[in-house]
């Protein structure tokens, strides 16, 4: 199963944008890259998601390489109320993967004022 | 209010007596899914269900069941609790297809003694 890696912790001043990596270099080529984020104490939270173009929403954008191999969640503007665990997952979409769903160990952002 | 809702949402238990826990959507979704999340190991898929009818184990499905008699209820089963399945679990929906969202429910905390 495709697997995706994170740093553990990421540190930003709040107004300043945040660049959160994720490597998923066993990625399929029908798989969707998602992120979701959890606060405590709450279930996860859709952030955005992309096959292989950069996507862009009110919440954030998410840039992915040529190769599909990683992808970066930016934050263009971080909050305190984005402080959380951010989650980069792969979803698959065909084959014997589909509907499969693998969580990656997630980035702690703690956001500074 | 569109919504996944999971009962109950705290529950303590002893080990072998069997357990349900609910988890129901209000958005037609097709697709249906169940997570573990434990402390160092992130969120791992128990089950998933991509219509009524049909499911799928996850990367963890030992000791747990689920049925999908209706599109809107997606039930998780222990038949024979066991201390390790101590976790918090969440109920996700999405519209089929790894093209959307999911929608997580607000998580049920499982102690099992």
């Amino acid at each position: 199963d495709a697997k995706t890696t994170q740093p553990n912790s990421m540190e930003s001043n709040e107004e300043e944008p945040v660049h959160l990596p994720c490597n998923h270099s066993t990625i399929s080529g029908t798989d969707y890259i998602h992120w979701y984020r959890q606060l405590p104490s709450q279930g996860p939270e859709y952030v955005i998601h992309g096959l292989t173009s950069n996507v862009n929403n009110r919440m954030a954008s998410l840039a992915i390489a040529e190769d599909r191999k990683s992808s970066t969640l930016i934050l263009h503007r971080a909050t305190l109320r984005d402080a959380a665990v951010y989650y980069c997952i792969l979803m698959g979409a065909g084959g014997t993967s589909y509907g499969k769903l693998t969580f990656g160990q997630g980035t702690i952002l703690t956001v500074h004022p | 209010e569109a919504q996944v809702t999971q009962n109950p949402r705290y529950l303590i238990t002893v080990t072998g007596k069997k357990l349900t826990v609910t988890c129901s959507q209000n958005m037609n979704h097709e697709y249906m899914s169940w997570y573990r999340q434990d402390p160092g190991l992130g969120l791992r898929q128990i089950y998933y269900s991509m219509n009524v009818e049909v499911t799928d184990k996850g990367d963890v499905p030992e000791g747990y069941k689920v049925s999908r008699k209706e599109k809107r209820n997606f039930p998780l089963i222990l038949e024979s609790p066991s201390p390790n399945q101590t976790s918090l679990y969440f109920c996700a929906s999405s519209t089929q297809g790894a093209n959307y969202e999911q929608y997580f429910g607000p998580g049920t905390r499982l102690t099992v003694t």
